[in-house]
């Protein structure tokens, strides 16, 4: 079983800030895989960035890096330079990928409100 | 050229009523899911396909039924339907059932029970 945690239910930041979203995992597999979604208003997932657990380097996606430790199993995501447009839900997951079968779990999410 | 897409995007029903939500992926994927987010944001799965076999059934009533009628289509059908089944409903795809693979997700269908 695998389980995902978001301590900070809601955050807010200022236009062009920087903003970190905290994340938690717990997997009993060697082999998985971790991701932060974005929920806007519209209700569309789009997927943020993803990290695979077996690579050290830490993820980046232009203004989301990610801060991988993996032997502390956090998971947080920054966003630098944040703009209006990144208000939304962010929800990290995880993905372990044990033979014929694997899911994703997702934490219980973060809501970014973005302000001017 | 939607990627993954779901109708009806909203379904208003009453309670006892039998409805299905259907989705279509056009991206070659071989693995489909159905994932419900309730009132308070949470999404969890609920069906995984893959190649038409269901893989994955996350202790999900048997008054869901889905049905894969080809590796594109999972369609969602809900007998019964009751009042705790409001809630939104993500079809989502992904190239492969493993591996790091994205899952794409569907725009969703927001179910509300009356």
């Amino acid at each position: 079983a695998q389980t995902v945690t978001q301590s900070q239910p809601e955050m807010s930041v200022q236009e062009a800030e920087t903003v970190t979203l905290s994340c938690t995992y717990d997997t009993s597999e060697s082999n998985y895989y971790l991701f932060w979604y974005k929920q806007p208003p519209s209700r569309q997932m789009i997927l943020v960035i993803r990290q695979e657990a077996y690579k050290q380097q830490n993820a980046t996606e232009n203004r989301f890096s990610v801060n991988f430790q993996k032997a502390a199993k956090s998971f947080s995501l920054k966003i630098s330079d944040s703009q209006l447009g990144d208000t939304a839900m962010y929800f990290c997951a995880c993905r372990s990928y044990t033979g014929t079968a694997s899911k994703l779990t997702f934490g219980t999410g973060t809501r970014l409100q973005v302000t001017l | 050229d939607t990627a993954v897409s779901q109708t009806p995007k909203y379904l208003v029903t009453q309670m006892g009523n039998d409805k299905s939500i259907k989705c279509e992926q056009n991206l070659g994927h071989d693995t489909m899911y159905w994932y419900k987010q309730d009132s308070k944001k949470f999404l969890k799965i609920m069906f995984s396909y893959n190649n038409k076999e269901l893989i994955i059934n996350e202790t999900v009533p048997n008054r869901f039924s889905p049905k894969s009628p080809d590796k594109a289509h999972l369609n969602l059908h809900i007998n019964s339907l009751e009042l705790g089944d409001s809630a939104v409903y993500f079809c989502a795809s992904s190239p492969t059932l493993a591996g790091a693979h994205t899952q794409y997700f569907g725009p969703g269908t927001r179910l509300t029970v009356l």
